[in-house]
């Protein structure tokens, strides 16, 4: 069965640095999404991305946070400069359709821990 | 602001015990309304989505009804078996754009 993967599992980093995180969506999926959750809270959207744009943004996604579909099969999420309250688990999600009644889905996620 | 609301935070039963839980999302704006099933170190794993009111839908033990004009869902689990264990997330979603607002999850524990 096809699904979303991720890479790395568990990304370590000192503050100030940049990292990008990797996703490999479900191939003929056309929508992709970022969603990251904080240790303890709850799961919170980041970015939407359709066509090689951004569709929509929380306003977590300021301009430390950029996405790129550098080919016909990875979606990235690079952090540019780092700080402690990015540690999270960042999951990446496809889905075939927009609108919200189209399955979204998900990759293991990452776990970024920044010191 | 949307909120999304799951209770209780966590459960434990013992194999066997039929389990329920609750959603609880703004009747507003409502276009859909998404359940996930989440083991750690694992994929969230679609479970249901859920546009219409009174919709029920069942996956094996796992069933959810929804309510939008009253703003919940309901997700029953019968004879729980331990490995059902695992975080259950329901996600929230107005439509227009496709961003899942999710609740808290609640994470259940079925002792063998």
């Amino acid at each position: 069965e096809p699904e979303v993967t991720q890479t790395p599992s568990h990304q370590v980093t000192q503050m100030g640095q940049e990292v990008i995180l990797r996703c490999v969506p479900i191939s003929n999926h056309l929508y992709f999404y970022w969603y990251r959750q904080i240790l303890g809270q709850k799961v919170e959207f980041l970015v939407s991305f359709y066509n090689n744009e951004i569709s929509e943004k929380s306003e977590i996604f300021d301009d430390q946070f950029s996405v790129e579909r550098p080919d016909g099969s990875n979606f990235t999420l690079k952090i540019r400069s780092t700080k402690l309250e990015d540690s999270a688990m960042y999951f990446c999600a496809s889905s075939l359709r927009t609108g919200g009644a189209d399955t979204q889905y998900f990759g293991p996620g990452t776990r970024l821990t920044v010191l | 602001i949307l909120n999304v609301e799951q209770s209780p935070q966590s459960l434990h039963v013992q194999e066997g015990d039929s389990t329920n839980f609750t959603c609880s999302f703004p009747s507003s704006n409502f276009y859909a309304l998404h359940w996930y099933r989440w083991e750690t170190a694992k994929s969230p794993e679609a479970l249901f989505v859920m546009t219409l009111n009174g919709d029920e839908k069942k996956k094996g033990r796992i069933s959810a009804t929804l309510n939008t004009k009253e703003g919940y869902s309901y997700l029953y689990i019968k004879g729980s078996q331990p490995e059902d264990s695992a975080t259950y997330l329901c996600a929230f979603c107005t439509g227009a754009n496709s961003k899942l607002t999710f609740g808290k999850g609640i994470t259940l524990s079925v002792r063998p």
